[in-house]
């Protein structure tokens, strides 16, 4: 079936480390990838997107690659913070004739060691 | 508005009774969606309206929940008969829409207690 799942569900890293987060995807039709950061008791917040014409994305701390041909997707956080400590998702974008919409996968908690 | 708000943050419920959720997307988007996230978990699709067509209610997981959006702004999920199983965070989220509408921005959600 579709899917967008995680390699791992936690990650503890000490501060000051750079962390990478995977993400395997099923679906070779999609072409537009999100990662959402989400803090205990808020929603979803945005942190990089990357569409599938493109292999790296950066952006501050944080970059994006996607590698189509195994239709692995991940997350790098540069020089970890206490707060980056979050549970991370990444979410394929499911089109249709209308817009789409997101699949998420279960997330990946990140844990920062002072 | 600046950013996507929800109300209630918080709802209590009796088992039975029904219960109404409220989103305010970001001023322009035209595409609206529902999630609905249990605790520890991911995040599930249940709904989503874009511009005038008809919503995906793909995700809807029975028939006692629903949704409006009038005026092609405010939304309303509903959930009829509430039950146990139904405790979760709600999230509503919106976007511009179309396959170059750029990212799909949340609200904090609504957190559904069914006692």
């Amino acid at each position: 079936g579709e899917s967008v799942g995680l390699h791992l569900p936690t990650l503890s890293v000490q501060e000051g480390d750079n962390s990478i987060i995977n993400c395997a995807y099923s679906n070779s039709a999609s072409d537009y990838f999100i990662w959402y950061k989400q803090e205990s008791g808020k929603g979803p917040q945005f942190i990089i997107d990357i569409r599938s014409n493109m292999d790296k994305r950066q952006g501050q701390r944080v970059t994006v690659l996607l590698n189509k041909t195994v239709k692995h997707l991940s997350l790098q956080i540069a020089a970890t913070q206490p707060g980056d400590s979050a549970v991370y998702f990444c979410a394929e974008n499911r089109w249709d004739n209308q817009g789409g919409k997101l699949i998420f996968g279960q997330g990946t908690e990140l844990s920062v060691k002072p | 508005g600046a950013g996507v708000s929800q109300s209630p943050s918080n709802k209590v419920t009796e088992k039975g009774k029904d219960v109404e959720l409220r989103c305010d997307p970001i001023s322009g988007h035209t595409a609206l969606y529902w999630y609905r996230q249990s605790l520890g978990q991911g995040l599930e699709f249940l709904i989503y309206f874009q511009g005038n067509s008809a919503p995906d209610k793909s995700g809807l997981p029975s028939d006692r929940f629903s949704a409006e959006r009038t005026g092609g702004s405010v939304s309303t999920l509903t959930i009829q008969r509430t039950q146990q199983e139904d405790s979760a965070v709600y999230l509503c989220a919106s976007s511009l829409g179309g396959s170059r509408g750029g990212p799909t921005i949340f609200g904090p959600g609504t957190r559904l207690t069914v006692l």
